[in-house]
């Protein structure tokens, strides 16, 4: 089975806080993808990787970058947390894209 | 462009009836269409995929939808609910050969005992 994990399921940090989200898969996938889901929002695409040092952004990239050092970890770095930045964090995973594999979650409160 | 909206934030069944959780979908493209599954605390799983081979797909769980490209549209059902199927359901479209997916806002199903 696929497993990917994320570093903390609780994190509580105060703003203008550095905020590291880490992502680890097992499956040796080329693809990994950060999201944030918000209710009645569905999930929204922060930034994906096809490789290793390669980043995109995705959707709603503001306020947040990655770096992917090693194939099989992929990180979130909230350069200076705010208020908005309060919500669900999910890590996903893929060798192919349209197929991914999603962690348990970060829920991450910014005070 | 693409999008997919979920017709209703939350539907509520009682055990045994049958489920509809719906979804309409836009694209420009042929596109890929997914329903993920989220229970509580848990991440997101893959329910079922239509990638334009047949257009009614079985997922897991007793889980079906059926693509229907006259109405855009792409209906999750199952025949008989169960207690376990109490969870949050997203509608998914990609274009085929695309690699980003758009979720929709997601459908709460509860179950009613």
């Amino acid at each position: 089975d696929v497993k990917v994990t994320q570093s903390s399921r609780y994190l509580v940090k105060r703003t203008g806080e550095k905020v590291f989200l880490e992502c680890v898969q097992d499956m040796d996938h080329e693809n990994m993808f950060w999201y944030r889901q918000d209710p009645g929002l569905g999930l929204r695409l922060i930034y994906f990787s096809y490789d290793v040092k390669m980043k995109e952004k995705g959707d709603i990239p503001e306020g947040y970058s990655v770096s992917r050092e090693k194939k099989e970890r992929f990180s979130l770095i909230l350069e200076s947390a705010s208020t908005n930045q309060t919500s669900m964090y999910l890590c996903a995973s893929s060798s192919d894209p349209r197929e991914q594999y999603f962690g348990p979650g970060t829920r991450l409160t910014v005070t | 462009a693409q999008s997919v909206t979920q017709l209703d934030s939350h539907v509520s069944v009682s055990e045994g009836t049958p489920v509809l959780l719906r979804c309409n979908y836009s694209s420009s493209y042929s596109p890929s269409l997914f329903w993920y599954v989220q229970h509580p605390n848990k991440g997101l799983q893959l329910l079922l995929k239509y990638t334009s081979a047949a257009t009614l797909v079985k997922g897991i769980n007793g889980f079906e939808a059926e693509f229907k490209k006259s109405e855009t549209s792409f209906h999750l059902t199952k025949p008989s609910a169960h207690m376990s199927d109490a969870a949050e359901y997203f509608c998914v479209v990609t274009p085929f050969g695309n690699e980003k997916l758009t979720f929709g806002t997601g459908t709460r199903l509860t179950i009613i005992p």
